[in-house]
């Protein structure tokens, strides 16, 4: 079975801090992962996405994951948190089945930055 | 590019009415897929289209939701009866294909809330 899991419902941070929002998955077949954000009444918006490139992938606004497989995880990380990155985050898994691929969102995870 | 359009973009209506949603997704977009976001929660699929035929619909409640897309274009979510738990915000998504061996990213659209009274 597959299946998606965000460590932490949430994430408090200072802005100019670090910020790690942290995602395992399973998965019997090699996963595609994404990372989408959704800002208050306003779409899902997609981060970065891995598929079996690079292992270390950079998306928009300076966040970026690592694909980890011994660790079955990828974790999103940013050096420095904005207050405009205040916002929920979803570690998304694709897994092929047949038909097509099929899409696992996490639960979530909500990112607080404080002034 | 447009995006993905939805509408309407808020409905309240009383448990045991109808409801239908309609989801216009980006041109040329081949695949089109319906969630449900239960406050607090990450959004679960309901119905995945490739073109006007059903891929997955394997957490759709049949006996209260149906969806269709014909000509391959617009798709139409309806719940009848609805009830109290399908309080929730909808969203439709598309992607430029979803054949094996391809993944491709999905654009959403800004969704609907749906409240049951």
């Amino acid at each position: 079975a597959q299946s998606v899991t965000q460590l932490d419902s949430h994430v408090s941070v200072s802005e100019g801090t670090p910020v790690l929002l942290r995602c395992n998955y399973s998965s019997s077949y090699s996963p595609s992962l994404f990372w989408y954000v959704q800002h208050p009444n306003k779409g899902l918006q997609l981060l970065l996405k891995y598929t079996s490139a690079a292992t270390l992938v950079k998306g928009i606004n300076g966040f970026e994951a690592e694909f980890k497989k011994s660790e079955t995880s990828f974790h999103l990380t940013k050096p420095s948190a904005h207050m405009s990155d205040a916002a929920e985050y979803f570690c998304v898994v694709s897994v092929l089945r047949t038909g097509g691929f099929k899409t696992i969102f996490g639960a979530g995870t909500r990112l607080f930055v404080k002034a | 590019e447009a995006g993905v359009a939805q509408s309407p973009r808020y409905k309240i209506i009383e448990k045991r009415q109808s409801v239908a949603f309609w989801c216009n997704p980006i041109s040329g977009h081949a695949t089109l897929y319906w969630y449900q976001q239960i406050l607090g929660q990450g959004p679960k699929l309901l119905i995945q289209f490739q073109n006007n035929g059903v891929v997955d619909d394997s957490q759709l409640p049949k006996d209260r939701f149906s969806a269709e897309r014909l000509k391959g274009v617009d798709s139409t979510l309806k719940i009848q009866p609805a009830k109290l738990e399908d309080s929730a915000v909808y969203l439709c998504a598309s992607s430029l294909r979803n054949a094996q061996g391809y993944t491709d990213t999905q654009y959403f659209g800004p969704g609907t809330r749906l409240t049951v009274l």
